[in-house]
């Protein structure tokens, strides 16, 4: 089973300024990597998927990159519906797996 | 628009059994993979199980495997998990969810059906 880390668990980040997530699998997923966002309440949502292509209708500051095993999801200017979880999942084999998520709170 | 609606949780005891439903809309039903993801209180996600747009593969979460399955009708457009021999550690929203991309990530999510083991 590929394991998936992410960090931070938290990061604290004041509207307007840029969020870097970290997603590292214990082994190499390819581009086959996911990004999604959810917040309370509500069911995921599709970021990111391919590594690096925006799900439909997703806003363009948000962005993935990496290949392998090290993977990042970038938002270039925090709005105030960003803050929320995120998590990467695998889909090179199986099992699927989920990191455990970053939270994304206001500094 | 695409719409999955989660249903047949409920609170029950261990050892019992529930069959969870999610009835689709809005697409082709029978040509998307589908997959049941479920997240226990407070924790993060959790893949369960996967069936295939025509029902031929199927495949579980080393956690579930011998006690749930899963099936689809594609005539109801809707997909099942049938949960057997529940524990506490199964205590969780369910939720349904379409495969894109060959079937492996999500796209939609049902909104989610929480199953409560307890006795």
């Amino acid at each position: 089973e590929i394991v998936m880390t992410q960090s931070p668990a938290t990061l604290s980040v004041s509207p307007g300024e840029r969020a870097a997530l970290s997603c590292r699998a214990s082994q190499s997923v390819s581009n086959n990597l996911a990004w999604y966002q959810q917040k309370p309440g509500q069911p995921p949502r599709l970021l990111i998927y391919g590594a690096s292509t925006r799900a439909t209708g997703i806003p363009a500051r948000f962005s993935g990159s990496g290949s392998g095993t090290e993977f990042t999801l970038t938002i270039s200017s925090l709005q105030s519906e960003d803050f929320a979880v995120y998590y990467c999942q695998h889909y090179n084999n199986w099992p699927l797996t989920f990191g455990p998520g970053t939270k994304v709170d206001i500094k | 628009q695409v719409q999955l609606v989660d249903s047949g949780g409920g609170v029950v005891q261990p050892g019992t059994s529930l069959r969870l439903s999610c009835a689709a809309s809005g697409f082709t039903f029978s040509g998307y993979a589908m997959h049941w993801v479920r997240q226990a209180p407070g924790k993060g996600l959790e893949w369960v199980a996967f069936i295939s747009y025509d029902g031929t593969n199927k495949y579980f979460a080393d956690s579930v495997k011998g006690r749930f399955t899963i099936s689809r009708d594609n005539s109801e457009n809707t997909v099942y998990l049938q949960v057997n021999s529940l524990r506490a550690d199964d205590t969780a929203v369910y939720y349904c969810a379409r495969g894109a991309g060959g079937g492996a990530y999500y796209d939609y999510w049902g909104q989610g059906t929480l199953v409560t083991v307890s006795s």
